[in-house]
């Protein structure tokens, strides 16, 4: 069985930093090229970041680009989410998400239950 | 970016009957398009990739169609557990952006 556990959430003040984490299990991680999706509070989800599974080439969202980095552990099964320079339109619930489809054209066949990020004075 | 627009926002449909929801893209994107389940509280569920696929474990009263701009998730009989909020995603911009629609309320008339 897949299952995605994602941790690091919380509430951080506007400008500050937080690092989330995805532990994946059940699948050859290191296959499998990975997402992190958010969906802010009474929204639809918004697509953030995608790493590859080898390569570990990235894409990511304009509304994020240059303040997050998603990076991989393929050793540990580990995805992560450095975030900073968090604004308060970053409030959301951070899903990780397993991609299914090829050359880059995605949708996303496994979540994870959610990390909530807050930012907030 | 290709913007995704979904409709109706809310959709009123008794148990038993049939429901169609609708997902028009900004430009073509192919069969490029997924469906999206979500139930409160918890994470979107896979139902529909390449716009007509069913995923791996969902019941056949699901069905998607469409193709280049126009789409449609048919659930034809509803079940209570059918009641949620369903989402389109497309996945055929480059560089890669994948972008939702802003959901369909599926809700009991």
């Amino acid at each position: 069985e897949v299952q995605l556990l994602e941790s690091g959430g919380g509430l951080v003040q506007p400008g500050g930093s937080l690092r989330l984490s995805c532990e994946a299990s059940g699948f050859t991680f290191s296959r499998f090229d990975m997402s992190w999706v958010r969906q802010a509070p009474g929204k639809g989800p918004e697509w953030v970041s995608v790493i590859s599974g080898g390569r570990g080439t990235t894409y990511y969202a304009d509304s994020v680009k240059g303040r997050f980095t998603i990076s991989r552990d393929n050793s540990r099964d580990t995805l992560s989410l450095q975030m900073s320079s968090l604004t308060v339109e970053d409030t959301a619930v951070y899903y990780c998400a397993k991609a299914l489809g090829n050359n880059w054209r995605y949708s996303f066949d496994q979540w994870g239950q959610g990390t909530l990020v807050t930012v907030s004075s | 970016e290709t913007v995704m627009t979904q409709s109706p926002a809310t959709l009123s449909v008794s148990p038993g009957e049939r429901a169609t929801l609708s997902c028009r893209a900004s430009q073509s994107i192919s069969s490029n398009l997924a469906w999206y389940q979500q139930q409160p509280g918890q994470a979107p569920r896979l139902l529909i990739y390449d716009a007509s696929t069913r995923a791996t474990g969902i019941p056949a009263r699901f069905s998607g169609s469409g193709s280049g701009t126009e789409f449609t998730l048919t659930i034809s009989s509803l079940q209570s557990e059918d009641f949620a909020i369903y989402y389109c995603q497309q996945y055929n911009d480059w560089p890669p952006m994948y972008t939702f629609g802003q959901g369909t309320k599926l809700e009991i008339k």
